[in-house]
Order: structure tokens, then sequence, then C-alpha cells
């Protein structure tokens, strides 16, 4: 039982080019949510979904696009990369009563 | 405003004493919940405890306890008898249905808290 598995661990982009952070859980959770983390700001939401095919924004948007055609499945990409979206991100899943993490991306631009 | 927030952004406990990690939250939903985790320094999320608003008693899981004051919108977590392995930053968080009926939460700042030998 993997959990919830955040690939890659750590990436290096350029200004200007995109990619996409892959989020998978095998708990059959219909929440599934985008925090990054920078430090002194906490984890702030990126974007989430209450179900497949039902996203919506959170604190932080911007630069960000995501679709959730699964359950499963839930990536973030990144549309075109800029300095200020280096940070650590996380995938969440959960229940009402507990959230469930993945192990967090690294991502410098540079 | 911010919807958690955790006002001491470092705190110093010796060994084997307690400490009180401050949390205070702001929502007008009756029904909420509020979440503590913990981030060693490896970096992962590690869920400690959790309080919903219609529990009638405070959360306890092992040496967390969870210091729920209703009327003051007040969810600290007490550690007792603290250990070397509890230096971590420590994140209050809370869930409220106003998101679409969604139910993720919104984290504090948090607290780093060092453990003294």
């Amino acid at each position: 039982n993997a959990g919830v598995t955040q690939t890659p661990k750590f990436q290096v982009l350029k200004t200007g080019q995109s990619m996409t952070l892959q989020c998978a859980q095998d708990m059959n959770h219909e929440y599934m949510s985008w925090y990054r983390q920078d430090p002194g700001m906490g984890l702030r939401l990126i974007h989430y979904s209450v179900g497949a095919g039902i996203t919506d924004q959170g604190e932080v948007p911007n630069g960000y696009n995501v679709s959730r055609s699964t359950t499963e499945d839930f990536p973030l990409r990144l549309l075109s990369a800029a300095p200020s979206q280096t940070s650590v991100y996380f995938c969440a899943t959960g229940t009402t009563t507990e959230a469930f993490f993945g192990q967090g991306t690294r991502l410098t631009v540079v | 405003a911010q919807k958690i927030t955790q006002t001491q952004p470092g705190m110093f406990v010796q060994e084997k004493e307690a400490v009180t990690l401050d949390c205070t939250y702001d929502t007008s939903d009756p029904s909420y919940g509020l979440f503590w985790y913990k981030q060693p320094s490896s970096g992962e999320m590690i869920f400690l405890i959790y309080q919903g608003s219609y529990d009638q008693q405070n959360a306890t899981e092992g040496r967390y306890s969870l210091n729920f004051q209703k009327a003051r919108k007040s969810a600290n977590l007490v550690i007792s008898a603290s250990q070397l392995g509890d230096s971590a930053m420590y994140f209050c968080a809370m869930r409220e249905p106003s998101r679409g009926g969604s139910y993720i939460p919104t984290f504090g700042r948090g607290t780093s808290l060092i453990v003294h030998p």
C-alpha cells in the first residue's frame, strides 16, 4: 500500500520550460490537493479536487494547471516555469479527519 | 485575513518537559476540523492529531493532546515528556466545508520546536 506517490522527488527547470508533477493515490479517496511550501509561509493551497472531473483553485493558482480524469491521479502542470515557482510541492489526499501527504517534490527554476 | 495563526515562530523546550504550541483559527462554519502535523528535517508531513468542532472531549494521541477551546477559537497542541526526536516544524491546519463542500485543510505558517538535551 503506497498511499500517495509523487514523482519526481527533485527537478531543476529553466525559466519558461513546462513540466508536470505527478501524483497518484491508491487509497480511493475523493479529495486530492496540491500545496506549495515556502520558508516562513507554511503550506499554501494551489488547486484541489473533490472527485474525478471536478477541480477548483486554491490560494495561489496562477501559473499552474490541474485535471482529474481518474480518482487515482491528480497531476499538476507548470505551464511556463518562473523562478518564483521554486518551492517544495506536496500532493495530498484524505478524508474529513486526516490528510495523507506524498513525500514532496523539490523544484528549482533557474 | 489568515484562517490559521501560529504566533510562535520558534520554541525551545528541555527534554522530558511538556510544551504547548499555540494555534488560533478563524471560521464562521459551525462544522470544521483541526489538525496538527509534524514535519521533521527529512521533509515528510506526519499526521499527529485531529479534533472535530463537535467533539466534546479534547483529542489525545499518546504524548500529544489538543487543548480545544471553542469559544476562544484556540486549538493548542500539548506535547508531554518531550523527546529529542520531537524537534521539528509543527503545523496547525483547519478544514471547513465552505470551499464548495470540500474538506481541504488550510495550514498555518508553522512553529519550529527544538528540544534540548
